[in-house]
């Protein structure tokens, strides 16, 4: 089946760095993939989407200049926590789906820790 | 907005049981997908089953089954025979169907977390 790659799996920063986590699909072009965040024994929230060769349309409520979205190929899509703070530490997992738009596969996730 | 309620925030089963698991929805739209998800304690989100909402017949996949009732906006798991690997938590999950055939994210519910008791 489809596969998507999302690195790292884990990542612990400092206050104020940034971070970025990548998320590739290896078998698929993917040309729409989703960002979701989910704290602690919580749900899963869609943060922005993102279309190939285009901007990534953010959900309410989520800082689009501190969640950059990059999709600039049908393999890869990136986010970039700009200037973390602790409040920033969550667990984000990405998802794509392919032409088809029939199936969405997702990443295994990255749990961003900000101390 | 579309909203996705389960209101069992646990279930515990015995082994080898049945189980359901409910999810209820609010939307506005009339052509949509509606999923269940199963994420482990390793946190990766597996498909369980899928419905699309034009389809009338309840989709099964082996010993997962729901029940979809399009008018009353319930959607609600069945488990047979379970085992110990179901263990985990159990997202209900929205997803629109866009005009031309676009993708939408998916709306969450805020799961449910069963435990099988051996």
């Amino acid at each position: 089946g489809a596969v998507v790659s999302q690195h790292p799996s884990r990542v612990i920063c400092k206050s104020g760095t940034s971070v970025k986590i990548e998320c590739r699909s290896l078998d698929f072009q993917a040309t729409t993939m989703f960002w979701y965040r989910q704290f602690p024994k919580k749900s899963l929230m869609l943060m922005a989407t993102s279309n190939e060769g285009s901007k990534a349309t953010y959900e309410q409520g989520v800082e689009k200049d501190k969640f950059l979205i990059n999709h600039a190929s049908l393999t890869l899509s990136t986010l970039t926590v700009t200037s973390a703070h602790p409040e920033d530490s969550s667990f984000y997992i990405c998802s794509a789906t392919d032409r088809g738009k029939e199936k969405l596969f997702f990443g295994s996730g990255t749990q961003l820790s900000v101390l | 907005a579309q909203t996705v309620t389960q209101s069992q925030p646990e279930m515990s089963v015995q082994e080898a049981e049945t189980v359901t698991l409910s999810c209820t929805y609010d939307t506005s739209e009339s052509d949509y997908y509606l999923f269940w998800y199963k994420q482990p304690p390793s946190r990766q989100m597996i498909l369980v089953i899928r419905q699309e909402a034009y389809k009338q017949q309840n989709a099964t996949e082996n010993r997962f089954s729901v029940n979809f009732q399009k008018a009353a906006k319930s959607f609600s798991l069945k488990i047979s025979d379970s085992q110990l690997g179901d263990a985990a938590m159990y997202f209900c999950a929205y997803r629109g169907a866009l005009p031309g055939g676009g993708a939408d994210g998916l709306t969450f519910g805020k799961g449910t977390h069963l435990i099988i008791q051996p």
